[in-house]
């Protein structure tokens, strides 16, 4: 079976440039995650989708953040504007929500502003 | 509220020695605890999860953790360290309502040396 796919896996632009993530979750998982790495705040948590309905997006951390789930196999995560802060590492992950169901990562999108 | 720490920062351990990787969690309601790994420039894999039942967890690559209420802990052990475990290991929390919803501790790097 496939696992979480993101694209890009490597971005690099400049600042104030519109930026684009995408996350495919395994099929069958009713709920996706994006988190984002950086050396400062570790790992944490974005957003989150159950059934294609954002759930919590608390950890936005600011309104040049927004995410879309269109379908049950598609997100999108985008930046706009971007800025050299938002460097870091993005991870999309999906689970089937039932008791002790195991959430699965993607491989991760490193962005790179500059 | 669930909350992680992980204690050190940084291990480091000769080849052959154990490996034990600190982790305590605050949470409120009965958690779901996991510990992943992630190599460099790689995404994150599950290592082991503690939902419910036994509370010594065996996962991949030979690591156990055990659940420990009382201590509130779920340290990470390997009796045995290899070259190849040279990764950063973080530990997380969820609960049963949510399993996706993971709060990450900061990290602890593992060396091993030769």
């Amino acid at each position: 079976d496939a696992g979480v796919i993101q694209s890009p896996r490597h971005e690099v632009t400049e600042m104030g440039q519109e930026v684009t993530l995408r996350c495919k979750p395994i099929s069958g998982h009713n709920s996706l995650f994006w988190y984002r790495q950086t050396m400062m705040r570790g790992l944490e948590l974005l957003i989150y989708f159950n059934n294609n309905v954002p759930i919590d997006d608390s950890g936005m951390p600011e309104d040049r953040f927004s995410a879309k789930m269109p379908n049950a196999s598609f997100s999108t995560l985008k930046i706009q504007p971007s800025e050299p802060r938002d460097s870091a590492v993005y991870f999309c992950a999906s689970v089937r929500e039932s008791s002790g169901n195991t959430i699965y990562f993607g491989e991760g999108s490193w962005l790179t502003v500059v | 509220a669930q909350s992680v720490t992980q204690l050190g920062s940084h291990v480091s351990v000769s080849e052959g020695a154990l490996v034990l990787l600190r982790c305590n969690y605050s949470s409120s309601v009965p958690p779901y605890l996991f510990w992943y790994v992630q190599y460099p420039n790689q995404g994150l894999q599950l290592l082991l999860k503690y939902t419910t039942g036994a509370t010594l967890v065996k996962g991949i690559n030979g690591f156990e953790a055990e659940f420990k209420k009382s201590e509130t802990s779920f340290h990470l052990t390997k009796p045995s360290a290899h070259m190849s475990d040279a990764a950063e290991y973080f530990c997380a929390v969820s609960s049963s309502g949510n399993t996706g919803k993971l709060i990450f501790g900061q990290g602890t790097t593992l060396q091993v040396k030769p």
